[in-house]
């Protein structure tokens, strides 16, 4: 099994519709981020979580939400999805000191249509 | 805010040549960690070198080694002997070493191997 698993690896949704991602890691980390990644851009930050009472916003976090529901669950809502929220979207981990960057899961592509 | 720039959207090189990808980023700290993650079609992040501001000597990791200069604020990766399996997006990427442990991850480089 992956470190890091996001559910459902491809999404299409319609416009208005909330829609959850989920994030699980066997890893044993604290930390725990969304990115999302759109051409041209690289990854953005949307949140990150210390712990499951530590949540904070990235750059990006306007039109999304996150859960943290234990240390191995993090979830990314989008409460009502618009196209330009297209994007693939990357759950990361890291322990504490980071020093070897972020263990990330395969991805979410969700397309709003 | 720290920012990472990669100036070159895409790049092509000949199986088996070397080829370097360009990356630099903004900062005022004085120790920080750099990346270079590898992003092939199966969209995995892999990560492929990492450099500790603090060290001089640049890190290598088999056909892969970077330029880091470190008053420049530049960190490019240079690919020996380029092999198909190469063909990626490359993302040059920064934390700072206290406080959050954000990633800031530059726009990439799309890199063909061309047989």
């Amino acid at each position: 099994d992956a470190d890091v698993t996001q559910t459902p690896r491809n999404r299409i949704t319609k416009t208005g519709k909330r829609i959850m991602l989920e994030c699980s890691q066997t890893k044993g980390h604290d930390r725990m981020y969304w990115y999302r990644q759109d051409p041209g851009l690289g990854l953005r930050l949307i949140y990150y979580s210390f712990d499951v009472k530590d949540i904070n916003k990235g750059e990006i976090s306007d039109g999304y939400s996150v859960s943290r529901q234990a240390q191995a669950k993090f979830s990314l809502s989008l409460e009502s999805a618009i196209p330009n929220q297209t994007a693939l979207y990357f759950c990361a981990t890291s322990d504490e000191r980071a020093n070897y960057g972020y263990t990330f899961g395969s991805g979410t592509r969700l397309t709003v249509v | 805010a720290q920012t990472v720039t990669q100036s070159q959207p895409e790049m092509s090189v000949q199986e088996a040549e070397t080829v370097t990808l360009s990356c630099t980023y903004d900062t005022s700290e004085s120790d920080y960690y750099l990346f270079w993650y590898k992003q092939p079609p199966s969209r995995q992040m892999i990560l492929v070198i990492r450099q500790e501001a603090y060290k001089q000597q640049n890190a290598t990791e088999n056909r892969f080694s970077v330029n880091f200069q470190k008053a420049a604020k530049s960190f490019s990766l240079k690919i020996s002997d380029s092999q198909l399996g190469d063909a990626a997006m490359y993302f040059c990427a920064y934390r700072k070493i206290q406080g959050a442990q954000k990633l800031v991850f530059g726009q990439g480089t799309r890199l063909t191997i061309n047989p």
